[in-house]
Order: structure tokens, then sequence, then C-alpha cells
């Protein structure tokens, strides 16, 4: 049983670009959230998707938007990157209703913005 | 706002010591879940435990163990007889409920643990 895969491992990016990033949850997971994490830090919620829609949003900018597929895997894109969205950008899957869960997470995307 | 705190930034203990790591939680919430989650170097959140805040009887799993005290809003977590393979980062979690049946995790800034041989 695969776990929660995300592509690509490590990205480098100008700043201004555009960048996706992607993520396949747990088998039979339907909700899947991200993370960003910054060196340092702990990880802060960005945004969860289920059913294909944006269900909760953290304190983060209209730059950060997210898009869920039909097999509930999931895309993180952000928009006009700055030298602070340099992270550890981490997908998180589980089970919508079961707070008793534990989500499951990826490895992670190792954004760097120069 | 809920919040979670983990003051030890950084812990080297010699190899089959037992450490305890503290964390220390607000919510306003009366049902949640709090978890202890390990960062290896690898990145990934590996889940270690999982409490309910209606239960408050502490448990030991092979060589974790965790104490919750609902009164002073602690979750603190100790593995007995450390490894080299113990080190890793590790955060502390709050599920908070949200929208839709759907819920996020606070975490805290984690702690460092480094257990040397």
């Amino acid at each position: 049983d695969a776990g929660v895969t995300q592509s690509p491992t490590h990205l480098i990016k100008t700043r201004g670009q555009q960048v996706t990033l992607r993520c396949s949850p747990k088998s039979g997971h339907d909700t899947v959230s991200w993370y960003q994490q910054a060196l340092g830090q702990g990880p802060q919620f960005i945004f969860q998707y289920y059913e294909e829609e944006e269900r909760q949003r953290g304190n983060f900018p209209d730059r950060f938007s997210g898009h869920q597929f039909p097999n509930y895997s999931s895309e993180l894109n952000v928009n006009a990157l700055l030298l602070g969205d340099s992270a550890l950008y981490l997908c998180a899957s589980s089970l919508t209703g079961l707070m008793r869960t534990e989500a499951f997470f990826g490895q992670g995307t190792r954004l760097t913005v120069v | 706002a809920q919040k979670v705190t983990q003051a030890q930034t950084e812990i080297s203990v010699v190899e089959k010591e037992d450490v305890t790591l503290d964390c220390v939680y607000e919510t306003r919430d009366t049902t949640y879940y709090l978890f202890w989650y390990k960062q290896p170097p690898s990145g990934e959140l590996v889940f270690l435990i999982r409490r309910n805040s209606f239960d408050e009887q502490n448990e030991i799993s092979g060589r974790y163990s965790w104490n919750f005290q609902k009164s002073t809003s602690s979750f603190n977590f100790t593995i007995t007889a450390s490894q080299v393979v113990d080190s890793a980062v590790y955060f502390c979690a709050l599920s908070e409920a949200g929208t839709s049946g759907t819920y996020k995790y606070i975490f805290g800034t984690g702690t460092r643990l480094k257990v040397l041989a």
C-alpha cells in the first residue's frame, strides 16, 4: 500500500516564477492538506481539499492556490514566487470527518527560490 | 486561538537515557486530539501517538509513553532507553475542527533530539 507521494522532491525557481507541486494521497484517503514548513519551524497549514473543493484555508495569500482531481490527487500552485516562499512543502492525506485518525504525510517538496 | 508550544528547542542525551519532550497547548474546543510526530532528516512526518481530549489515561507503547494532563494543558512524550535512531525533530500537534467535517493540525515549533552514542 503506497503512502503519500509527492513530486518533485526538490525544485529551484527564480523570483517571480510560478511553481506547481503534486501530491497523491494514501490509498483510500479522500482529503488532502498542504503545509509549508520553513527552516527550523513547524509546518503551517496552507489549505485543505475535499470533494475537489477548498474546504479550509490558512493565513496564506492568494498567490497560493490548489486543486484536487477526481482521483483525490492534488496540486499546489504558487505564483509570483518570493524568496520567502523557500520552504519544505508537505502534503498530508486523511479521511474527512475522522478527527481521531492521524494524517499521513509525504516526504515533501523542498522549494528553493533564488 | 489554538496554539501549541514546545519550549525545548534542542535536547541532547546519551544513548540509553530516558528523555521527555514537553508540549503545552491552548484550545477553546471541548473535543480535540493531540498527536506526536517524528521528522527524520528525510523530511517525512511519521505518526507516533495520538490522544483524545476525553481520555486522560496515560499509556506506554514499547519505548514510548505519554502523559496527558488536561488540567495543565500538557501532553508530554517520553522515550525510554533512547537510541541513536531516535535522533530527529519531534512535533506536537493539535487537531482543530473546521467546516464540513474537516480538520487541520496546528503544530508546535518542534524539539530537535540528538541521541549520542
